[in-house]
């Protein structure tokens, strides 16, 4: 299993352009995580899906700010129009949704915003 | 949400034995401790979890207080590869509903070789 795959692994982009970070879930994983790390705020979730479902979309800072998941294979999560404040590490996780497992993260992406 | 308490950062030397500690004095009879670590540069790792009774894998083992305020992340022989953040976190058992992973400010840990 090549586990969560994320691409790109580093994003520059300059302010007001569209950044599209992507995520390849493990195979079977009903559960989708997308978060986001800086030194100032630490981890933090964003959204996540059930089954292809946005569930909870309390974390995302503002309306640039989108996610989808058309399938169960792949997931996007869309910043537009973008600004340095937005600079940080994306990460997307996956999981079984039960208790008893873990979530599995990818590499992440790390953005910086001119 | 429980919250969970940890020291912001620990050292160790190589080849002993360590012991994180996290303080969940608020937790519930439901909460499940879960332990993740990040090391550098790559994204957090599933590390252990447990309920009531202490657990072991090939990663760590993990002492639950008998009554559940605290608990102890042991890794028996660390290595210049445990360098990492180590997370506590509670996770509501009935709560399936809701499957979201609160990540605190965690332990840094650093290696002395």
């Amino acid at each position: 299993d090549a586990g969560v795959i994320q691409s790109p692994r580093h994003e520059v982009t300059e302010m007001g352009q569209e950044v599209t970070l992507r995520c390849k879930p493990i195979s079977g994983h009903d559960y989708l995580f997308w978060y986001r790390q800086t030194m100032m705020r630490g981890l933090e979730l964003l959204i996540y899906f059930n089954n292809n479902v946005p569930i909870d979309d309390s974390g995302m800072p503002e309306d640039r700010f989108s996610a989808k998941m058309p399938n169960a294979s792949f997931s996007t999560l869309k910043i537009q129009p973008s600004e340095p404040r937005d600079s940080a590490v994306y990460f997307c996780a996956s999981s079984l949704g039960r208790l008893t497992f873990g979530y599995t993260f990818g590499s992440g992406t790390r953005l910086t915003v001119v | 949400d429980a919250k969970t308490t940890q020291p912001n950062s620990m050292e160790s030397n190589e080849e002993e034995p360590v012991h994180l500690p996290c303080n969940h004095s608020t937790i519930s009879g439901t909460d499940y401790i879960h332990w993740y670590r990040q090391l550098p540069s790559q994204g957090p790792e599933y590390v252990i979890h447990g309920l009531t009774s202490n657990v072991n894998n090939r990663m760590a083992s993990l002492a639950i207080a008998e009554d559940r305020k605290s608990s102890t992340l042991i890794l028996h022989r660390a290595t210049l590869r445990d360098a990492a953040v180590y997370y506590c976190i509670l996770r509501d058992g009935p709560n399936f509903g809701n499957e979201k992973l609160t990540f605190g400010t965690g332990t840094r840990l650093t290696i002395i070789p």
